[in-house]
């Protein structure tokens, strides 16, 4: 069965420090991984994806997340954290060749001043 | 352009009663699917249309869901009789490749069922 796993169902971080958001993932066949952001109030928005080619991918806001295959894991990063990026994230996969996404729990990023 | 839009945001009907969602992709996208997340829980597929087709609807919880998506254009999501716990978020998004791109979510409708 396809599975994705956010470990952390919140992750706090001072602004201006480095921030890690996990996921690790149990698909067959080559993976296609995403990251979405869902701010209050609203929908989900598309942050960045690994599709094939480099493993480290940058995205939106200043956020890139590192594909390992052998760790099966996307982990989401970002070098110095803001305030404004407080929200609930999602971690995403999808099998090559299949249209359905499968989403992790969400993890509650909280950026404190 | 505009985005993929969701009425109502939010819904609130007594168990027994019936509720339809509505969801409009974006102008151009075949690919329209529906989502729900339940009790802070991972958000689950329901179904996928390809135009107005049913591509993939194993992950519709029971016979009391009913998904159309007549013209190919918008969709509607309709729970008769609504139960307790089918409370969630109900996300539909929009993609207009297959193919390894990522799908756009609308808002969201809040379904609650007291």
């Amino acid at each position: 069965a396809q599975s994705v796993a956010q470990p952390e169902d919140q992750v706090n971080v001072a602004e201006g420090n480095p921030l890690t958001v996990k996921c690790t993932y149990s698909v067959s066949g080559n993976p296609y991984l995403f990251w979405y952001v869902q701010y209050p109030n609203r929908g989900l928005q598309f942050l960045l994806k690994y599709i094939t080619g480099d493993n480290l991918v940058k995205g939106s806001y200043g956020f890139e997340a590192e594909f390992n295959k052998s760790q099966t894991s996307f982990h989401l990063k970002k070098p110095s954290a803001l305030v404004s990026d407080s929200a609930l994230y999602f971690c995403a996969v999808r099998r090559y060749n299949f249209n359905k996404f499968y989403f992790g729990s969400g993890t509650k990023l909280n950026v404190k001043p | 352009e505009a985005g993929v839009t969701q009425f109502p945001s939010h819904s609130v009907i007594e168990k027994g009663q019936t509720v339809t969602l509505r969801c409009d992709p974006i102008s151009g996208h075949d690919n329209l699917y529906w989502y729900r997340r339940v009790m802070g829980k991972e958000i689950k597929f329901l179904l996928h249309f390809v135009k107005e087709s049913k591509q993939d609807e194993s992950g519709m919880p029971n016979n009391r869901f009913l998904a159309e998506r007549t013209g190919g254009t918008y969709s509607t999501l309709k729970v008769q009789p609504a139960e307790l716990e089918d409370s969630g978020v109900y996300f539909c998004a929009s993609s207009h490749d297959d193919r390894g791109t990522e799908a756009f979510f609308g808002q969201g409708t809040r379904l609650t069922v007291v």
